[in-house]
C-alpha cells in the first residue's frame, strides 16, 4: 500500500509569515501533485514535480521534489489571508494512472 | 480555462436505488477517473478509463460501479444499488495523457444516501 503523510494537518499562522508542508512517503512515486482545495469545490491543480531533485516556483509558493522522489515540499512565503485553504499532495506511480492523495493540510492565514 | 464539470452538484436518494453521476470532462483529454472523498478522509482513486475501457480500478470499485462513455463529451458513474456507505463526494478527472500529466478535476458531486 502506497500511503502519502502530509504535515503539519493545520497550520495557523500570521499574515506575512512563511511555512512548509511536507509530503513523505515510503515508496517511489514518478510524480508528484500539489492541488488547492475549497470548501464545495475540487482539487485546483498548482504544480506537478516530476524529477527528482526538481524545484518549481509560482510566485510566492515554492514546490520541492525530493532526490529519491519519496517525498515533496511546499514552501509559501509571506503568506497571505487568500492562501486559506486545504492543500493536497497526490503522487503518481510509473505503472498505473491513479493518483494517492495525502491527507491534506489545512492552511488559515490570519489578518 | 477549460473545465470538468459535473452534474449533478448534490443527489440524495433512497439506499438500494441506482444512481448515475455525470461528467463532462476536458474536451481534448483522453483519460478519464472517478475519486471519492467520504467526509473527513483521504480522497480514494475508484477508477480510471482510456480508449472506450477500464485501465485500472481499485478494490472499492466493485461489481455495483461502472462506467461508460455513452457519446464524446459525458463519463458516467453509475451505482447500481446504492449503499449508505456510499455517501461521498465523488471528484471526476481529466488528463491528456496517463502517468504524469496532470488531472484536473471537477468541483464533485455530493452523494447522499438515506
Amino acid at each position: 500500500t502506497q500511503l502519502l503523510e502530509q504535515s503539519p494537518q493545520f497550520l495557523s499562522i500570521q499574515e506575512g509569515e512563511n511555512l512548509t508542508v511536507y509530503c513523505n512517503s515510503s515508496s517511489v512515486f514518478s510524480s508528484l501533485q500539489w492541488y488547492r482545495q475549497e470548501p464545495g469545490e475540487g482539487p485546483v491543480l498548482l504544480v506537478t514535480v516530476v524529477t527528482g531533485g526538481e524545484v518549481k516556483k509560482l510566485k510566492r509558493l515554492t514546490f520541492q521534489f525530493g532526490d529519491a522522489r519519496k517525498d515533496s515540499s511546499l514552501h509559501i512565503t509571506a503568506a497571505q489571508p487568500g492562501d486559506t485553504g486545504l492543500y493536497l499532495c497526490a503522487g503518481a506511480r510509473w505503472n498505473g494512472n491513479k493518483l494517492v492523495f495525502g491527507a491534506g493540510t489545512i492552511l488559515r492565514v490570519k489578518s | 480555462e477549460p473545465e470538468v464539470t459535473q452534474t449533478p452538484s448534490h443527489q440524495v436518494t433512497q439506499m438500494g436505488q441506482e444512481v448515475i453521476l455525470r461528467c463532462v470532462p476536458i474536451s481534448n483529454h483522453l483519460y478519464f477517473y472517478w475519486y471519492r472523498q467520504i467526509l473527513g478522509q483521504k480522497v480514494e482513486f475508484l477508477v480510471s478509463f482510456y480508449n472506450n475501457e477500464i485501465s485500472e480500478k481499485s478494490e472499492i470499485f466493485d461489481d455495483q460501479f461502472s462506467v461508460e462513455r455513452p457519446d464524446g463529451s459525458n463519463f458516467t458513474l453509475k451505482i447500481r444499488s446504492t449503499k449508505l456507505e456510499d455517501s461521498a463526494m465523488y471528484f471526476c478527472a481529466s488528463s491528456s495523457g496517463g502517468g504524469d500529466q496532470p488531472q484536473h478535476f471537477g468541483d464533485g458531486t455530493r452523494l447522499s444516501i438515506l
